[in-house]
């Protein structure tokens, strides 16, 4: 089945610096990629997704690249503020296929912006 | 409107006993999905509904594991002879359409607790 690998587990930086988020997955089957911000104690959100037919997408600070050769797709947050601190989660899916939508997730990134 | 409601939002149990967590979706979602989240860890699929198809099961971890829906609303979700290792955040999520070609809304989840 899919494997999604995330990186760093740990992020700190300092507010209005940029933020990259990096994952990995390894079923070349998986056409869809949504980003999950969950702040403590709360659900988690979608923040952004991308479709495999996309290489980017911006949502005014957040974009997301997809490069599908090296299957391999980031978060990217610029001009980071500090309620941007959550963790985020990538996923993966396959729409339409016989895992029926059920989303990979990776483990995890502990996003910490410093005023 | 209501988003996806989940109940109790916490549990505590002792080793041995049974449980049931309970999901409501987004009325008229056809599908949804229940996630159990360990501490530190990724969002892992548990169990999938789409109308009144068979259920998806494939990612239950036990047979101490089950869980219903009653056609496109309530889903339960227990847990028989609890053990220490169930103690985790239990997550529902509902969509709009199944296989995933619409956005997962996920609820605040259950947090077990098996003593």
């Amino acid at each position: 089945g899919e494997n999604v690998e995330q990186h760093p587990s740990t992020l700190s930086v300092q507010e209005g610096d940029s933020a990259v988020i990096k994952c990995t997955y390894s079923d070349s089957a998986s056409n869809y990629f949504p980003w999950y911000k969950q702040e403590l104690g709360k659900r988690p959100q979608l923040i952004i997704d991308i479709r495999s037919n996309v290489g980017e997408k911006k949502d005014q600070r957040i974009a997301v690249t997809l490069n599908k050769t090296a299957k391999h797709f980031s978060l990217h947050i610029t001009e980071t503020q500090p309620e941007d601190s959550a963790v985020y989660f990538c996923a993966a899916s396959i729409i339409g296929g016989s895992t029926l939508g059920r989303l990979y997730f990776g483990r995890g990134t502990q996003l910490t912006v410093w005023p | 409107g209501a988003g996806v409601s989940q109940s109790p939002s916490n549990k505590v149990t002792e080793k041995g006993k049974d449980v049931e967590l309970r999901c409501d979706p987004i009325s008229g979602h056809t599908a949804l999905y229940w996630y159990r989240q360990r501490l530190g860890q990724g969002l892992e699929f548990l169990i999938y509904f789409q109308g009144n198809s068979a259920p998806d099961k494939s990612g239950l971890p036990s047979d101490r594991f089950s869980a219903e829906r009653t056609g496109e609303s309530v889903s339960t979700l227990t847990i028989q002879r609890t053990q220490q290792e169930d103690s985790a955040v239990y997550l529902c999520a509902s969509s709009l359409a199944g296989g995933g070609r619409s956005e997962q809304f996920f609820g605040p989840g259950t947090r077990l607790t098996v003593l």
